[in-house]
C-alpha cells in the first residue's frame, strides 16, 4: 500500500538531548498529521498541520509543514523517559476525509 | 467521556475462518474509519464509514467488509482469513466536517494460525 518515507527507521539518544524526525512524499498533501504510538494503544494525535509553510508548537514538539506541501518535520526538545515510543506521520489528502497515509514510524528510545 | 472502544482486545483464529470486529466511536462522532496496522509497519487505511455507508475505500480485496449502525458504532468483517490478515486493527471515529481530527481505539490484535 501506498506510505510515506519516514526517517530515522529508529533513534537511540540520551535524556536531554533534541531529537528530530522527518516525512518526504511524492505527493501533495493537504493536512499532515503527526501521531504517537505506545505499546498497546491505537496512536494519539501530537500535532495537525494544515497550511503549506505552517509551524506549529505543542510544549516541547514542533512540527512544520513543507512548503512544497511533500514533506514535514517533528522536532521533540530537552527529550525526557517518556517520549519513548514510535512516532508517526500521517498525510491526509482534503480536509474532510478519513484515509490517512503513514509513515513506517520512527522508533524512539531515550537513555536517562 | 468515552474514547474509542473497541473489542475484543485480542482474536485468534485459523486460516479459512471469518472474523469480526466491533468499534464504538467517541461520543458525537459520526464518522468512523478502519486500518489495518502490521508488525512494524504504519497503519493502512481499510474504508470509511458515514451515514452507514461506506464512502470511501483503501487497497483491500473485498474479503474486508464493514457496516456501521443507526448509532454509530461499526463491524469490521474479514472473510476467508489469510495468514498475511494477522495484524493490529485500529478504528478511529470523528465528527464528519473539515479539519476535525480522528480519534483511536487501541485496536484489536487478530492473530491467523
Amino acid at each position: 500500500g501506498q506510505q510515506l518515507n519516514q526517517s530515522p527507521q529508529s533513534m537511540f539518544i540520551q535524556e536531554g538531548e533534541d531529537v528530530s524526525m522527518n516525512c518526504t512524499s511524492s505527493s501533495i498533501f493537504n493536512t499532515w498529521l503527526w501521531y504517537k504510538q505506545d505499546p498497546g494503544e491505537g496512536p494519539v494525535l501530537l500535532i495537525a498541520l494544515y497550511k503549506a509553510g505552517e509551524l506549529t508548537s505543542n510544549g516541547r514538539l514542533t512540527a512544520q509543514f513543507g512548503i512544497t506541501r511533500k514533506d514535514s518535520f517533528l522536532n521533540i526538545s530537552a527529550s525526557i523517559p517518556s517520549d519513548v515510543g514510535i512516532y508517526f506521520c500521517a498525510g491526509q489528502l482534503g480536509s474532510n476525509t478519513g484515509k490517512l497515509i503513514f509513515g513506517q514510524g520512527t522508533t524512539l528510545q531515550v537513555k536517562p | 467521556d468515552a474514547g474509542v472502544t473497541q473489542s475484543p482486545t485480542h482474536l485468534i483464529k485459523t486460516r479459512g475462518q471469518q472474523v469480526t470486529l466491533r468499534c464504538s466511536p467517541k461520543s458525537g462522532h459520526d464518522t468512523v474509519s478502519w486500518y489495518q496496522q502490521a508488525l512494524g509497519q504504519g497503519p493502512q487505511f481499510i474504508f470509511q464509514y458515514y451515514e452507514e455507508e461506506e464512502r470511501q475505500r483503501g487497497n483491500f480485496p473485498d474479503r474486508f467488509s464493514g457496516h456501521q449502525f443507526p448509532n454509530y458504532s461499526s463491524e469490521l468483517n474479514v472473510n476467508a482469513l489469510l495468514l498475511g490478515d494477522s495484524a493490529l486493527y485500529l478504528c478511529a471515529s470523528r465528527l464528519g466536517g473539515a479539519k476535525n481530527i480522528q480519534y483511536f481505539g487501541a485496536g484489536t490484535r487478530l492473530s491467523v494460525l
